[in-house]
């Protein structure tokens, strides 16, 4: 069974100081990872699309990677607005490609 | 200008009656799909459909109905036999299986509150 799981699940930064978010996964055949970014009471935005080992992109002061069992979201100097939930997902065959999500890691980033 | 809008964004359900969350799409997307978000849990699947017409069971589909009639309308009926529902409901599309094609994206959501 497709698995994802991130940590940790919830992140306190200062305001600059850079880190990282874990998402690991067990997949057969992997179709692309998914990061998204939830704002409270809100849908998820789509970030990125990772498809193989060694890809990276990067978004403002963010930056996705991804190797054969994990991925990660470093965030780099972040800022308060950076706050929200973040998301990965990697889709189901199974499904019509529905998206197998994780639980979250809450970021909070203070001034 | 293109997207996913949901209605209503609040709704509030009586015990043994049903409601209609509706999900609307101006992508042009062939599939979509509903979410249920609970707090401290992942996303889970209720139903997906990648045609008209045609619509399948996610993993918690139990006590929850749709139909695809249009290609742009995918609404979810949540049924008096759904005993838990109070949950934010999420709806999503995709354009279809093809290659850089994949991404699903997210309506605002509706906040379902049983009274």
């Amino acid at each position: 069974e497709d698995q994802v799981t991130q940590s940790p699940e919830a992140l306190r930064l200062q305001e600059g100081e850079s880190s990282s978010l874990n998402c690991s996964y067990t997949v057969s055949g992997l179709r692309g990872l998914f990061w998204y970014r939830q704002d409270p009471g809100k849908g998820p935005e789509f970030l990125f699309t990772l498809y193989s080992a060694g890809e990276e992109k990067e978004k403002e002061r963010l930056k996705a990677t991804l190797t054969k069992k994990e991925s990660f979201l470093h965030i780099t100097a972040p800022k308060p607005e950076d706050s929200a939930t973040y998301l990965c997902a990697v889709p189901d065959s199974n499904s019509g490609y529905a998206l197998n999500f994780g639980k979250g890691t809450s970021l909070l980033v203070t001034p | 200008d293109g997207g996913i809008t949901q209605s209503p964004k609040y709704l509030f359900r009586k015990e043994g009656q049903n409601v209609t969350l509706s999900c609307e799409q101006n992508l042009n997307h062939d599939a979509m799909y509903w979410y249920r978000q609970d707090p401290g849990q992942g996303l889970r699947l209720i139903y997906y459909s990648q045609i008209v017409n045609d619509f399948q069971k996610g993993d918690i589909a139990e006590g929850y109905s749709v139909s695809r009639e249009k290609k742009e309308s995918f609404p979810l009926t949540v049924t008096s036999a759904q005993k838990n529902p109070t949950a934010f409901y999420l709806c999503a599309s995709r354009r279809g299986p093809v290659a850089g094609e994949d991404t699903q994206y997210f309506g605002p959501g509706t906040r379902l509150t049983v009274l």
